[in-house]
């Protein structure tokens, strides 16, 4: 089955810092992945679709320079949290959908990372 | 604007009995809903997806069952385990104005006791 790898699944850093997160797709091509953010006891708040040689897609009120994300190749994603303050604290999930039969396969969502800025 | 409403919030059973968990949605036009569920700190593992022709779909003790005109899904657990403790996820596909987003219930958290 698809499988999507999301790396670090945990990350401690300090203010003003910049911090990355991979999603990868392990065993398909993903033209299209999407970050979501996640706040404790709340759904899944999309932040932005990622395009694979074009630039990602922001929801409204994403901050798309803090937020910096990579889409440079068929099977990985990148989101960058840049100069990282307390209140960017959350679990960040990347998810990802074959190229092709977007209606029969569903999405693949990576573990997960929790980022907290200290 | 799709909105997903997942009832109850929270669920509380003792091993052993049969559950349903309930799913509404606003905007019928839809490509298929997906159930999830999410331990606490992970990330999101599909159950199930059902397309929106489709009625049901199966897998071992959980079913699901989509009513697209009338916006609701279920999801319904058989004899309940501990391992089934987690927050169940629901989440539409839409086709309409949003296409290929997901919209995501709030979760049902459900705590199956021993």
């Amino acid at each position: 089955g698809a499988v999507v790898s999301q790396h670090p699944s945990w990350v401690i850093c300090k203010s003003g810092t910049s911090v990355k997160i991979e999603c990868r797709s392990l065993d398909f091509q993903a033209t299209t992945m999407f970050w979501y953010r996640q706040f404790p006891k709340q759904s899944l708040m999309l932040m932005a679709t990622s395009n694979e040689g074009s630039k990602a897609t922001y929801e409204q009120g994403v901050e798309k320079d803090k937020f910096l994300i990579n889409h440079a190749s068929l099977t990985l994603s990148t989101l960058t949290v840049t100069s990282a303050h307390p209140e960017d604290s959350s679990f960040y999930i990347c998810s990802a959908r074959m190229s092709q039969g977007l209606q029969r396969y569903g999405y693949t969502f990576g573990s997960g990372t929790r980022l907290t800025v200290v | 604007k799709q909105e997903v409403t997942q009832i109850p919030a929270a669920l509380s059973v003792p091993e052993g009995e049969n559950l349903v968990l309930n799913c509404s949605f606003t905007d019928s036009a839809i490509y298929n809903l997906q159930w999830f569920r999410q331990d606490p700190g992970k990330g999101l593992t599909s159950l199930l997806l059902i397309q929106s022709s489709q009625r049901e779909q199966t897998s071992g003790r959980l079913n699901a069952s989509l009513d697209k005109s009338s916006g609701r899904s279920t999801l319904y657990i058989a004899a309940s385990q501990p391992g089934d403790s987690a927050t169940y996820l629901c989440a539409v596909l839409g086709s309409g104005a949003g296409s290929y987003q997901l919209t995501f219930g709030k979760g049902t958290k459900l705590s199956v006791i021993p």
